[in-house]
């Protein structure tokens, strides 16, 4: 079945700090894959996606390129900010916006 | 944006209670709704899906009798969690869209505990 790993939190870095949050999957065929945000008191909102291989995502200064030979879609920015704190969730689904299957989340704090 | 709310954010009960959450699209008609379930540093697990007018459709674990869900119209689901039991305490996420294609919209969460 399909399969999600990010890695553990908390990531704390201070402002400015490059981030990266590591996601890899498992799955059959060519899923699309997905980065949510979750910052605190709301829902979970969509950050970027990518559909097929090669592809990046970008928004917000956040860019993830879905790797499939090595099965990845690691989330990065240059420079965080205090008002990127929040928990980000890797996801992926076989086509589209179907069931989604979610990874752990991963906390960044960022600090001034 | 689209906007889902779910209620309650929090919630405390004794064990052998019911209790019921609510998902509501506030500003699109939702014809399918989800919801999932997230144990501490765990992934979120879709628990089921429910179309509009028809019964859930539930995954593989989860018991229907437990965890019952309506959707009797576009923009209201709800989870009751019947005779709840400290297993039981989880956070429990809905999600909303309001077509097979379309992007999806999450409520904040509920926290259940149960005593």
């Amino acid at each position: 079945g399909n399969s999600v790993t990010q890695m553990e939190g908390p990531v704390t870095l201070s402002e400015e700090a490059f981030l990266t949050i590591n996601c890899t999957y498992t799955a059959t065929g060519y899923p699309s894959l997905f980065w949510y945000v979750q910052y605190p008191g709301e829902g979970l909102q969509l950050l970027l996606k990518a559909t097929k291989a090669d592809d990046k995502g970008s928004n917000k200064g956040f860019e993830a390129t879905y790797r499939k030979e090595t099965t990845s879609f690691h989330l990065e920015k240059g420079s965080v900010q205090v008002s990127d704190s929040a928990v980000y969730f890797c996801a992926l689904s076989d086509s589209g916006y179907s069931t989604l299957t979610f990874g752990k989340g991963t906390m960044l704090l960022v600090s001034p | 944006g689209a906007v889902v709310s779910q209620h309650p954010s929090r919630v405390i009960c004794k064990s052998g209670t019911s209790v019921k959450i609510e998902c509501r699209s506030l500003d699109f008609q939702a014809t399918t709704m989800f919801w999932y379930r997230q144990f501490p540093k765990q992934s979120l697990m879709l628990m089921a899906t429910s179309n509009e007018g028809s019964k859930a459709t539930y995954e593989q674990g989860v018991e229907k009798d437990k965890f019952l869900i309506n959707h009797a119209s576009l923009t209201l689901s709800t989870l009751t969690v019947t005779s709840a039991h400290p297993e039981d305490s989880s956070f429990y996420i809905c999600s909303a869209r309001q077509g097979a294609n379309e992007k999806l919209f999450f409520g904040s969460g509920t926290q259940l505990s149960v005593l």
